[in-house]
């Protein structure tokens, strides 16, 4: 069953900062994987896309990696702002199973 | 405007009680999907349906249950609410086939006291 971690769990970084966050999953059959941000209270919107043939996507100041063999992707963020405090999540799929999502990562960006 | 509603946003429910969480899609998505998230948790699959009248069990989904008489409505009941930290509940729906793109309504926190 495929389990994905998120590390750290909390991040507090001064503004304008350039940041990575992790996300690690088990299994190697990983097909899709997908960040998300969620505002406190709010529900989820999607960030990034990294399909199958996939390895990275980009969007802005963002950008993620995929990397099947080790079971790791990584979110950068570029000059990072207040606006960007949020819980970061990752999620994967294998082949047209459920997500599985990761804890997250709670981001604080001080100005 | 398209999107998931899902209502109310805040519930409070006395321990022991059932509470019935709607959740509503005008987006013409087959599958639709609940999640519980905790706090500073991840989010955990409770129960899923890919077509009207048919539902599958999640990874947590003693103590719930669901209907799927419409497609556009998937509400979740919590049987015999448990006392807990309060819980988030998040709806999502998506395409058949397309679990990896799904849109998530805004959420509903139940505290049972």
């Amino acid at each position: 069953k495929q389990e994905v971690t998120q590390i750290p769990a909390a991040l507090s970084v001064p503004e304008g900062e350039n940041l990575v966050l992790n996300c690690s999953f088990t299994d190697s059959a990983i097909y899709n994987l997908q960040w998300f941000r969620q505002d406190p209270g709010k529900g989820l919107t999607s960030l990034l896309l990294i399909q199958s043939s996939q390895r990275e996507q980009t969007s802005g100041r963002l950008n993620a990696s995929l990397d099947k063999s080790s079971g790791r992707s990584t979110l950068y963020i570029a000059a990072s702002q207040p606006g960007d405090s949020a819980t970061y999540l990752c999620a994967g799929d294998n082949a047209g199973n459920m997500l599985t999502f990761g804890g997250g990562t709670r981001l604080m960006v001080k100005p | 405007d398209g999107g998931i509603t899902q209502s109310p946003k805040y519930l409070f429910r006395k321990e022991g009680q059932n509470v019935t969480l709607s959740c509503e899609q005008n987006l013409n998505h087959d599958a639709m999907y609940w999640y519980r998230q905790d706090p500073g948790q991840g989010l955990r699959l409770i129960y899923y349906s890919q077509i009207v009248n048919d539902f599958q069990k999640g990874d947590i989904a003693e103590g719930y249950s669901v209907s799927r008489e419409k497609k556009e409505s998937f509400p979740l009941t919590v049987t015999s609410a448990q006392k807990n930290p309060t819980v988030f509940y998040l709806c999502a729906s998506s395409w058949r086939g397309r679990t990896y793109e799904q849109y998530f309504g805004p959420g509903t926190r139940l505290t049972v006291t």
